[in-house]
């Protein structure tokens, strides 16, 4: 595993469904964020856990958006009652945290939403 | 609260031609500065990381320049060949917090 991992790449779904998103960081990172990007738009900060607590959390994460990272490893992102303003690309990004001098942040390739 | 703009929003040159791309931030109380690319339906992949301490980061033919103090930076790309086709994002660190700030990028097209 040489990088971001992110599960499904395209979700398509009817308004009012709920979906969840997997992200896999590179495995030594602690930090993972998430992100939304709409069309033509630059990336917008949601969340971000260090190990697996979640620390901070963006108001455009409304009480609809739930993430976690029950172990530090993995995290998740669902969305419940979708509605079509929620249509956009979902993206994880994960970074060495305090080991790093950096702190460089490394994106995953993003998962696709498409509310119907 | 910390806003990114980059100029222009979009930029079609033709190959061989060395070209600069203009980000700049409202805050100077930054940590550091990130370039990134994005092809389109892909995610981000990052090109340079500039600290506030630093100047300028080069990686072949990219060079990122930094100016704090007047809150702007630069990514200059030289000899340009249509593969730098992409939008070109910049994000900055705030002091304190762990996101990043991103300018709404800008879409370079070069034509063979």
């Amino acid at each position: 595993d040489t990088g971001v991992s992110q599960d499904p790449r395209h979700k398509i779904t009817k308004r009012g469904q709920n979906v969840t998103f997997r992200c896999d960081p590179i495995s030594e990172h602690n930090r993972l964020y998430w992100y939304r990007q709409t069309l033509g738009q630059g990336p917008e900060f949601l969340t971000y856990f260090q190990n697996e607590a979640q620390l901070e959390k963006s108001r455009l994460l409304s009480d609809r958006f739930s993430a976690e990272r029950p172990k530090g490893s993995f995290s998740t992102l669902e969305i419940q009652r979708t509605e079509q303003g929620d249509s956009a690309m979902y993206l994880c990004a994960s970074s060495l945290g305090l080991a790093s001098a950096y702190n460089e942040q490394f994106f995953g390739p993003g998962t696709r939403l498409t509310v119907l | 609260k910390q806003e990114v703009t980059q100029i222009p929003a979009a930029l079609s040159v033709p190959e061989g031609e060395n070209l600069v791309l203009n980000c700049s931030f409202t805050d100077s109380a930054i940590y550091n500065l990130q370039w990134f690319r994005q092809d389109p339906g892909k995610g981000l992949t990052s090109l340079l990381l500039i600290q506030s301490s630093q100047r300028e980061q080069t990686s072949g033919r990219l060079n990122a320049s930094l100016d704090k103090s007047s809150g702007r930076s630069t990514l200059y790309i030289a000899a340009s060949q249509p593969g730098d086709s992409a939008t070109y994002l910049c994000a900055v660190k705030i002091q304190g917090a762990q996101k990043l700030v991103f300018g709404q990028g800008t879409r370079l097209t070069i034509n063979p």
